[in-house]
């Protein structure tokens, strides 16, 4: 168990609808990232926030978008869904920043758009 | 453009014998080098990392290999054993940027 939580497992919506991935990252962590795996893909980085603030964006489409609180927890808000939204988003968080602060991910929520 | 690049999408190798994953990448500002491996159904787990003022680095049965000048990396698995059976990811970033992942490589412990 990684300590990172991500809800719900599985996620299975139409085309055209809004929906609202959670994460909670581990206790104490400041920074959480967002990933999305489409099939035959690496993890495409989305984007990451640090104690509450925007830090680096990605490839994240503008009807995507994300917060993290002020207890930490981060959400991934996806709208106006397309068929090629399906795939597999992951959460992932780290103590602090910087390249030697190790990413502990969550299990991942499945998105299923129909 | 992909910085990180992990050309087998899939190996197999014999139980006992050693596995070696590669890596190729083309920033050479990159300073940080990690190896995540991946079961289905869990998210990516940490498993090595060397900065780019090594070329080695090892942790048990999993060492890394660093060759900057040819801008290469890769993971020896030595003994392979059945539960390393996953998929594993490479991954470098710089500095305090983002990490760039690679597409992955399917390695697959024959009995």
């Amino acid at each position: 168990d990684s300590g990172v939580t991500q809800t719900p497992k599985h996620l299975i919506t139409a085309t055209g609808q809004r929906v609202t991935l959670r994460c909670s990252p581990r206790s104490g962590d400041l920074s959480v990232y967002w990933y999305q795996q489409s099939l035959d893909q690496g993890l495409q980085f989305l984007i990451q926030y640090y104690n509450g603030e925007e830090r680096a964006k990605g490839n994240i489409l503008e009807r995507f978008s994300a917060q993290q609180f002020p207890d930490l927890h981060s959400e991934l808000n996806l709208s106006s869904l397309e068929l090629g939204d399906s795939a597999l988003y992951f959460c992932a968080s780290s103590v602090n920043l910087g390249a030697g602060n190790i990413q502990y991910f969550g299990a991942g929520t499945r998105l299923s758009v129909l | 453009d992909q910085q990180v690049k992990q050309n087998s999408p899939s190996l197999s190798v014999q139980e006992g014998r050693i596995s070696i994953l590669n890596c190729d990448y083309t920033n050479s500002m990159f300073d940080y080098f990690l190896w995540y491996k991946k079961y289905p159904a869990e998210g990516p787990t940490f498993l090595i990392s060397i900065s780019s003022i090594k070329d080695k680095n090892e942790d048990g049965r999993f060492t890394v290999f660093l060759n900057k000048s040819a801008k290469h990396l890769s993971l020896h698995i030595v003994p392979s054993q059945p539960g390393d059976s996953a998929v594993y990811f490479c991954a470098a970033s710089r500095g305090n940027d983002k990490i760039i992942f690679g597409k992955g490589t399917r390695l697959h412990i024959l009995p």
